[in-house]
């Protein structure tokens, strides 16, 4: 069974450009889920999407936003990008969303460099 | 709001020896608990989690017990392994339907 894929996995933007990453969820996974790495905040929520709806939304300004398909791939966008914005962006799928309770399978992520 | 506050690394064990990295919580109501492990390269795995106060989570040699009365979640192993090298991380799955994570605590077991 294939594991929650995430592209690209590097690229490298220059402030004030936008971003859009990708993520292929477990397959019959209806929720995908968006975290932030960076070494000084650690690991926090953007969104959470389920079958095409965010079901809820992490502390974070418009610039982010994200989107699902009918086949549960959801992708993030990010515009104007900003120095801070450098991070491992993480994404995370599970069969009936984070509520549950059931596990999350996270993908190994997209590393986002803004120079 | 709801928080984690986990134990500063970078801790460096030899192997067999035993390991506590503390975890800590803020929350309100009865949140579920976990531990989630980072190996080099790859994303985040499940390591344990506990759905209730009292409850033990073990995997691997690894165990955490949800303590209500001093709000923590301390993960613990007898006996490190070189594999254990990671980078671990608290959570917490709280009301408000998302993940508190703590900001990770870096393991390195030397031979």
């Amino acid at each position: 069974k294939a594991g929650v894929t995430q592209t690209p996995r590097y690229l490298i933007k220059t402030r004030g450009q936008q971003v859009t990453l990708s993520c292929s969820p477990i397959s019959g996974h209806r929720s995908v889920s968006w975290y932030q790495q960076t070494p000084g905040q650690g690991l926090q929520f953007l969104f959470e999407y389920f079958s095409e709806t965010q079901r809820n939304k992490g502390n974070f300004p418009g610039r982010f936003s994200g989107r699902q398909f009918s086949n549960s791939r959801s992708e993030m966008n990010v515009s104007t990008l900003e120095l801070g914005d450098s991070a491992l962006y993480l994404c995370a799928s599970s069969p009936f969303g984070v509520s549950s309770g059931n596990t999350i399978y996270f993908g190994e992520g997209s590393w986002l460099t803004v120079v | 709001g709801d928080s984690v506050t986990q134990m500063e690394g970078p801790v460096t064990l030899s192997e067999e020896a035993f390991l506590t990295i503390n975890c800590t919580y803020t929350a309100t109501g009865y949140p579920s608990l976990f531990w989630y492990v980072q190996y080099p390269g790859e994303g985040l795995q499940l390591l344990l989690k506990a759905t209730k106060a009292d409850d033990k989570g073990s995997n691997k040699g690894f165990e955490a017990t949800y303590r209500k009365e001093t709000t923590s979640f301390h993960l613990e192993k007898g006996s490190v392994q070189v594999s254990d090298s990671a980078v671990y991380f608290c959570a917490l799955l709280g009301g408000g339907n998302q993940f508190y994570f703590g900001t990770g605590t870096s393991l390195t077991v030397i031979p």
